[in-house]
């Protein structure tokens, strides 16, 4: 079966500081990925997604950017947080093949910025 | 711009009632819709999907599609207090690789 990991599950970081948050997905080969934010109270919005090592569709221009160095693992980063960073990050994966279309989310990162 | 619309609720049943969760879409070329529920300070779980008019049923929730009418909702039969969470509507086209999401349907289910 899959499974897909984040971390760190918890952070509180200052406003400037920079940020790499690691999703890892189990037992598929080739997924899709998905970064998306979730602010408080809010619904969700997609950040960044990815067919393939190496390839990153951006969503909304910020300051943060996404890798996908390994077929598996999607990292999302920032050089400088703004106080506006701060949400609930979620990583999610989909299957490329078949015509199943369902997106599984990880368990979420949730990013305090001050 | 594809969008979906949830009313944000707060919808209120009793405990052991129906609970019906309505979401509607633009795109009329959105293939494949997915409802997730999400506790609180929890990350969104998948419950039902449907890709095809009509009803699909999984134990207690129900998931009904009419393409037609833009329309996808969500019957929880028998609510229980456990349910009580917010529910996402999801749609997805047909070789996009992205997933659209409304904004969620608070439920809470009083005992």
């Amino acid at each position: 079966s899959q499974t897909i990991h984040q971390w760190p599950a918890t952070l509180v970081q200052p406003v400037g500081s920079p940020l790499s948050l690691e999703c890892t997905v189990e037992g598929t080969s080739n997924p899709n990925l998905y970064w998306y934010r979730q602010a408080a109270g809010r619904g969700l919005q997609l950040l960044f997604y990815s067919v393939g090592i190496g390839q990153i569709s951006s969503e909304v221009p910020q300051n943060l950017s996404a890798s996908r160095p390994q077929d598996r693992q999607f990292i999302l980063s920032s050089k400088k947080l703004l106080l506006s960073d701060s949400g609930f990050y979620l990583c999610a994966w989909r299957h490329t093949s078949g015509s199943n279309n369902e997106q599984f989310f990880g368990p979420g990162t949730r990013l305090t910025v001050l | 711009q594809k969008e979906v619309e949830q009313n944000s609720g707060p919808l209120s049943v009793p405990e052991g009632a129906i609970a019906s969760l309505n979401c509607t879409y633009s795109d009329r070329v959105s293939q494949s819709f997915f409802w997730y529920r999400q506790y609180s300070g929890k990350s969104p779980e998948l419950i039902m999907s449907i890709y095809s008019n009509g009803d699909k049923e999984d134990g207690r929730f129900t998931a009904q599609l009419n393409k037609a009418s833009q329309y996808v909702s969500l019957l929880i039969r028998d609510s229980q207090p456990s349910d009580s969470a917010t529910y996402l509507c999801a749609v997805k086209v047909d070789n996009f690789n992205k997933f659209y999401f409304g904004s969620g349907t608070k439920l809470n289910v009083k005992p």
